[in-house]
């Protein structure tokens, strides 16, 4: 079992859907990020929380919105998606994305798997 | 992209015998560096991690070495068990934002099958 707990585990939803994908962790870091990941390839960043402020943004497509309500929850709500968009989605954590502090490893959930029909 | 590959490069190798997995990174500016294992349905778990001050750190039944003047990386797994396959990710720190943070990319990803 990780640390960083992710919701649901599974997902299909249609183009014309609207889903969350949620992440939760309560180790008290304060940086939090996703990053998509494609069958046979490595987990690709999508967006970087520091202190609950969207930090990066990797020019991901709008129909991708992440949300951070406080610093142990982040969502990714999904509309519009395309069956492209189809892949595992990882959350994951770190004590903060300071300059000074950053080099600490990204503590990583499970996933959930999104299938786009 | 950054991350470039149709293929994952697979390392087979016989149980009990010693593993070496590569990587090349691209930025010399890189300055933090981790090795994920990634099992079947699962994200990716932590195993060891090195700082650009150092050229070589070990842990339980592991270790990296980095040399920067290559800009290589590897993973030395002794005494490799069938628990050992998986999917094996270098990851580098690389700045970002002009400089006031940085974004932690994947290399290509290894796959080590081990034969029993």
């Amino acid at each position: 079992d990780t640390e960083v707990t992710q919701t649901p585990k599974h997902l299909v939803m249609g183009m014309t859907n609207k889903k969350s994908l949620k992440c939760e962790q309560h180790m008290g870091h304060r940086a939090m990020y996703w990053y998509k990941q494609k069958a046979k390839k490595p987990p690709e960043l999508m967006f970087v929380y520091s202190y609950e402020k969207l930090s990066i943004n990797e020019s991901v497509p709008s129909r991708f919105s992440p949300e951070c309500p406080n610093s142990s929850l982040l969502n990714l709500h999904l509309h519009a998606l395309q069956p492209e968009d189809s892949a595992l989605y990882l959350c994951a954590s770190s004590p903060s994305r300071d300059r000074e502090t950053s080099n600490s490893p990204l503590h990583f959930g499970n996933g959930t798997r999104l299938t786009v029909t | 992209g950054e991350n470039v590959g149709l293929h994952l490069p697979t390392l087979s190798v016989q149980e009990g015998d010693n593993s070496i997995i590569n990587c090349a990174y691209s930025n010399s500016a890189s300055d933090y560096f981790i090795w994920y294992k990634q099992e079947s349905g699962k994200g990716p778990q932590f195993i060891i991690d090195i700082r650009s001050n150092m050229d070589k750190r070990q842990g339980q039944r592991v270790t990296v070495l980095l040399n920067k003047t290559v800009k290589h990386l590897s993973l030395q797994i002794a005494a490799t068990q069938p628990g050992d396959s998986a999917v094996y990710f270098c990851a580098e720190n690389r700045e970002a934002d002009g400089g006031a943070t940085n974004k932690l990319i994947f290399g290509t990803g290894t796959l080590l099958a081990v034969q029993p």
